[in-house]
């Protein structure tokens, strides 16, 4: 069965900062997504970004870009110029291509200091 | 533009009283349903999902049942609550041919007391 791991429990940046959130994660499977996903105080899940396994190309949105080895099953997060709201836990997120179950990390905490 | 909407927002439910759980979608047809639930501190875990009306699918075996009697309706149900059903509900939705993109709805924290 495929699981996904977090290891950092907390993490902190400074504002203005760039900070990486580790995900890895295994399977035999060749085809499938991997999601970062955002969840504030307001406890709504957000999505962050997106990668396909078939892309070799890592994915950007604005300040966030994740950097996939496929090979080493890593897909972390990198945010930069931290902002106040990007305070929340982090998920990172695992689904078969032809799937309908997510698997999910256990989350970061990241906190943004002024 | 969709719109996934849960209520209620929050619950506070006795061991052993019935639940219901309603989630709608607005915006779009023939929505892929799911319901999750979040365990303090922990991330989300896959209970049902559904492709159609009436079709559930359970992932793990529990104290809960789900009900799809509309195209946008999703109905998370127990007979019987039990402590540990507490924790955070999330609805979500996506469209059929692309279950790998889900959006959530804004929650449901039940607590069993």
């Amino acid at each position: 069965a495929q699981t996904v791991t977090q290891s950092q429990p907390e993490m902190s940046v400074q504002e203005a900062e760039t900070v990486t959130l580790s995900c890895t994660y295994d399977t035999s499977e060749n085809n499938y997504y991997l999601f970062w996903y955002k969840q504030p105080p307001s406890r709504q899940m957000i999505l962050v970004i997106r990668q396909e396994a078939y892309k070799q190309q890592n994915a950007t949105e604005n300040r966030f870009s994740v950097n996939f080895q496929k090979a080493a099953k890593s897909f972390s997060l990198k945010i930069s110029d931290s902002q106040l709201g990007d305070t929340a836990m982090y998920f990172c997120a695992f689904i078969y291509a032809y799937g309908q179950n997510f698997v999910f990390g256990p989350g970061t905490r990241l906190s943004v200091l002024p | 533009s969709q719109t996934i909407h849960q209520w209620p927002a929050t619950l506070v439910q006795p061991v052993g009283s019935p639940l219901s759980l309603e989630c709608t979608v607005e915006g779009t047809s023939n929505p892929n349903l799911y319901w999750y639930r979040q365990a303090a501190g922990r991330g989300l875990q896959l209970l049902f999902y559904s492709v159609g009306i009436g079709q559930i699918s359970s992932e793990v075996p529990q104290n809960l049942s789900a009900s799809r009697p509309q195209d946008r309706q999703f109905i998370l149900s127990s007979k019987k609550l039990l402590l540990s059903d507490s924790g955070f509900y999330l609805c979500a939705w996506s469209v059929l041919d692309y279950p790998y993109e889900q959006y959530f709805g804004p929650g449901t924290r039940l607590t069993v007391t």
